[in-house]
């Protein structure tokens, strides 16, 4: 257990589908991430949040919508996907956003695919 | 254009084995090098090195990084079964950022 959930554990929606991806942290953390992971890519960082402040989207499509209600919760708001956005959606978190917290905590991930 | 790089893509070794794997990079303003053990689908820490010819080990597993030569390698000795997965390799540079490499898959085999 690295402290840090994430619901669900697979997700198949259609294109015109709406669906939330959730994310909790139970470690006292300040900054929460969204991650993709698309088979034989990097990592790519999707969006940060850093004390519930959004701090950093990475040209991140529209059809992707992050929520921050509180340090411990982060969620990812989906409509409309296309089927090159299947993938694993990771969350994590780290102590603070920035120098000396490159230690990120991971949590298990959304496996989704989109028809 | 700031990127890491990991070697071999995949490695497949009989239990017993040692494995060497690697990652270089080329980044503005390094910080840390991070390595990830990624088994089924969340990534675990592994270790973070920020000073050259510093050995970092846990266990069978150990972790040394040269900023000169801007790369890290990663040594598993007497592998297990266990030890398959996907290991990630991350560096942090700048202020705040943090690129990742593709990865290297480790099987292994009894």
């Amino acid at each position: 257990e690295t402290g840090v959930t994430q619901t669900p554990r697979h997700l198949v929606m259609g294109m015109t589908n709406k669906k939330s991806l959730k994310c909790e942290q139970h470690l006292g953390h300040n900054a929460m991430y969204w991650y993709k992971q698309s088979a034989k890519k990097p990592l790519e960082l999707m969006f940060v949040y850093s004390l519930e402040e959004r701090v950093e989207n990475n040209s991140v499509p529209s059809r992707f919508s992050p929520e921050c209600p509180n340090s411990s919760h982060l969620f990812l708001h989906l409509h409309t996907l296309q089927p090159e956005d299947s993938a694993l959606y990771l969350c994590a978190s780290s102590q603070e956003r920035g120098q000396g917290n490159e230690k990120l905590f991971f949590g298990s991930g959304t496996q989704l695919s989109v028809l | 254009e700031d990127k890491v790089v990991q070697s071999p893509l995949s490695l497949v070794v009989h239990e017993g084995d040692t494995v060497t794997l690697n990652c270089s990079y080329e980044v503005t303003n390094f910080r840390s090098l991070l390595w990830y053990k990624q088994e089924k689908k969340a990534p675990t820490f592994l270790f973070m090195l920020t000073s050259s010819g510093i050995e970092k080990k846990s266990g069978r597993l150990s972790s040394i990084l040269d900023k000169k030569e801007l790369f890290s390698i990663l040594n598993i000795t007497a592998t297990q079964t266990g030890d398959s997965a996907i290991y990630l390799c991350a560096v942090g540079y700048n202020t705040d950022k943090l690129i990742f490499g593709t990865g290297t898959r480790l099987q292994v085999f009894p």
